[in-house]
């Protein structure tokens, strides 16, 4: 089974900073790689597909990159409305993986 | 526009199986490319992903549970069916029914989940 493991586990930020999450994945998974927000009580929402193409209606401040093992999203100036856990999920292959989450929370 | 929800007992005793539905409108599970996992999240955990369902009838497990796990479609009542047998307490979790789409390997959508607890 490949293996995501997020960085930094927990982020404390305040509303304007730029935000960077890092996911690496055990072994290549190409492209295969997905962006999801959740916020308490709600399901997953996904923010970005495919590393970097971003879902309809994300706003724009979201971004992700990379390929193989090494992945990042990006938070360009933070809003008070994305506080909340983020998780990576591959795609490459089966079973299909998250990450364990990163919290960003206000500093 | 495309709904999911997932339907089940909220309480299950443990050594109990568990099945939770999965009803879903705004998409056809029999056309090409259409999928629908199921994923979990214990109380302040991560996500875990548990089973896929897709256009083909073709499914895949996580492995650690592979043997507890069985999923299936009904594609005229556009329902998936999860069920997980000898369930204990540590099964305890939000279970989310999601769509996917297979040729781009993300849930673009996902039901409201519903909380299962697993106790005596």
């Amino acid at each position: 089974d490949i293996q995501m493991t997020q960085s930094p586990s927990y982020v404390s930020a305040s509303v304007g900073d730029r935000v960077t999450i890092t996911c690496r994945a055990s072994q290549g998974i190409s492209s295969w790689l997905a962006w999801y927000q959740q916020k308490p009580g709600k399901a997953p929402k996904l923010l970005i597909y495919a590393a970097s193409t971003l879902q309809s209606d994300v706003p724009s401040r979201f971004s992700g990159s990379g390929s193989g093992t090494d992945f990042t999203l990006t938070i360009r100036s933070l809003q008070p409305e994305d506080f909340a856990t983020y998780y990576c999920q591959q795609g490459n292959s089966f079973p299909r993986t998250f990450g364990q989450g990163t919290k960003v929370d206000i500093k | 526009q495309v709904t999911l929800r997932e339907s089940g007992p909220a309480l299950v005793k443990p050594t109990q199986t568990l099945t939770l539905t999965c009803t879903f409108s705004g998409f056809t599970l029999g056309s090409s490319g259409m999928c629908v996992s199921w994923v979990r999240q214990p109380p302040g955990k991560a996500l875990e992903w548990l089973a896929l369902i897709d256009w083909a009838d073709a499914k895949d497990y996580t492995t650690s549970l592979k043997t507890r796990l069985t999923i299936s479609r009904d594609t005229s009542k556009n329902q998936v069916v999860l069920t997980m047998t000898d369930m204990d307490p540590v099964d305890t979790a939000t279970y989310y029914c999601a769509r996917g789409v297979t040729t781009l390997r993300f849930f673009d959508y996902w039901g409201q989940g519903t909380l299962v607890t697993v106790s005596s």
